[in-house]
């Protein structure tokens, strides 16, 4: 079975916190994104990459970074969490072309204090 | 970016076919209509995918309309596990990923 895998499920920090949240997939696969879940509000793409060390912004990137050091690892990183950012995140990875089926992780919900 | 429209909620009784409709007036040529589930408390799960013609797997079938304004996606005999939030979206790249808000199906017994 393919597999992502989310660090946390339940995670709770205080404002200006580092925060880190990490995705691993065990496909191989060259793509992953990191997306916010708010209700009312669907999933939006906060960042992508489709290869080692590359990364792209997606439609809300203000206030997270993330990091691909290894194929398999993909890293949101909060530098100062503040309590807007207090919200499900969701790690996926596909293989091909942009398109390609997305697989998701079981989600991190974050609650900055 | 072609968005898409969807009801908010739909109620279906187990055992029938569920019907849920997706509006993407502005889609272009070269985007696809995705579906994908969220049942409560996990990730969203990939159902779906079409371009023009309707499309059948072991979880639903996609029709898309001819002038690929809307589809229409099928779930031909309903279980309560299919009880999720159901979402459509279209996709050129992955810069244009937007899920919306989706249409909660509930499965009734």
């Amino acid at each position: 079975d393919v597999k992502v895998t989310q660090s946390s499920r339940y995670l709770v920090k205080r404002t200006g916190e580092k925060v880190f949240l990490e995705c691993v997939q065990d496909m191989d696969h060259e793509n992953m994104f990191w997306y916010r879940q708010d209700p009312g509000l669907g999933l939006r793409l906060i960042y992508f990459s489709y290869d080692v060390k590359m990364k792209e912004k997606g439609d809300i990137p203000e206030g997270y970074s993330v990091s691909r050091e290894k194929k398999e690892r993909f890293s949101l990183i909060l530098e100062s969490a503040s309590t807007n950012q207090t919200s499900m995140y969701l790690c996926a990875s596909s293989f091909g072309p942009w398109g390609d089926e997305q697989f998701f992780g079981p989600g991190t919900r974050l609650t900055v204090l | 970016d072609a968005k898409t429209t969807q009801p908010p909620s739909m109620d279906c009784a187990e055992g029938r076919a569920a019907n849920l409709p997706c509006n993407h007036s502005t889609i272009s040529g070269n985007e696809y209509v995705y579906w994908y589930r969220q049942i409560h408390s996990q990730g969203p799960q990939y159902i779906i995918h079409g371009l023009k013609n309707n499309e059948t797997n072991e979880m639903a079938s996609l029709i898309i309309t001819e002038d690929r304004k809307s589809s229409t996606l099928i779930l031909p005999h309903a279980t309560l596990r299919d009880t999720a939030v159901y979402y459509c979206i279209v996709i050129t790249g992955a810069n244009n990923l937007f899920f919306g808000t989706g249409t909660r199906l509930t499965v009734i017994p």
